[in-house]
């Protein structure tokens, strides 16, 4: 059964910093991985759609990259800002089932 | 429409009522998904449907039933409501294992 961890639960930053989320999964063969943010009360808004025969996906401030060998992906965040705060969602689609699998999520605050 | 709705925004219902979820898309996306968003246990798939006339069972299939007459709506239903079914209800849709899109979700409360 496919697990996906996420750490730290919770980071709280200053403004400005750049910063890494981490994603775990159990089983390696997947078909690819999508990181999500979440707002208090909100869905959830793609970010990242990595698929497995990548290394890495870039949009503006954000990089995400994928081990799959190793079972991590790792979210990058450049210069962060107070509008970054937000729980972020990684999620991965076991191949051939369409069904996501999800972490728990890390809630960041970034602080002015 | 915009990508995917969903209704009611919010609902609060008595125990043993019937009750159905709406979610429609305009993406045209085969696949379509329901979850279920609870603290502390994160997001669960409900049941699923990979195109338009088949559905599937997920994680916490108990107590709910979907249909998927045509590819743009894949209601939920709750024949009879539980308070154990409170939660926040995201609907989703995909493409062949592709990106997968989520609407603003409902939120149930059951007394």
């Amino acid at each position: 059964k496919q697990e996906v961890t996420q750490i730290p639960a919770a980071l709280s930053v200053p403004e400005g910093e750049n910063l890494v989320l981490n994603c775990s999964f159990t089983d390696s063969a997947i078909y690819n991985l999508q990181w999500f943010r979440q707002d208090p009360g909100k869905g959830l808004t793609s970010l990242l759609l990595i698929q497995s025969s990548q290394r890495e996906q870039t949009s503006g401030r954000l990089n995400a990259s994928l081990d799959k060998s190793s079972g991590r992906s790792t979210l990058y965040i450049a210069a962060s800002q107070p509008g970054d705060s937000a729980t972020y969602l990684c999620a991965v689609l076991r191949g051939g089932a369409q069904k996501l699998v999800f972490g728990q999520g890390t809630r960041l605050t970034i602080n002015p | 429409i915009a990508g995917i709705t969903q209704a009611p925004t919010s609902q609060i219902l008595a125990a043993g009522r019937r009750m159905t979820l709406r979610c429609t898309q305009d993406m045209r996306h085969n696949a379509m998904y329901w979850y279920r968003q609870d603290l502390g246990l994160g997001l669960r798939l409900i049941h699923y449907s990979n195109t338009a006339g088949t559905t599937g069972k997920g994680e916490v299939p108990d107590g709910y039933s979907v249909s998927r007459a045509n590819t743009d709506d894949f209601p939920l239903t709750l024949a009879s409501a539980v308070p154990s079914q409170t939660s926040v209800y995201f609907c989703a849709s995909g493409t062949g294992g592709l990106e997968q899109f989520f609407g603003p979700g409902t939120r149930l409360t059951v007394l």
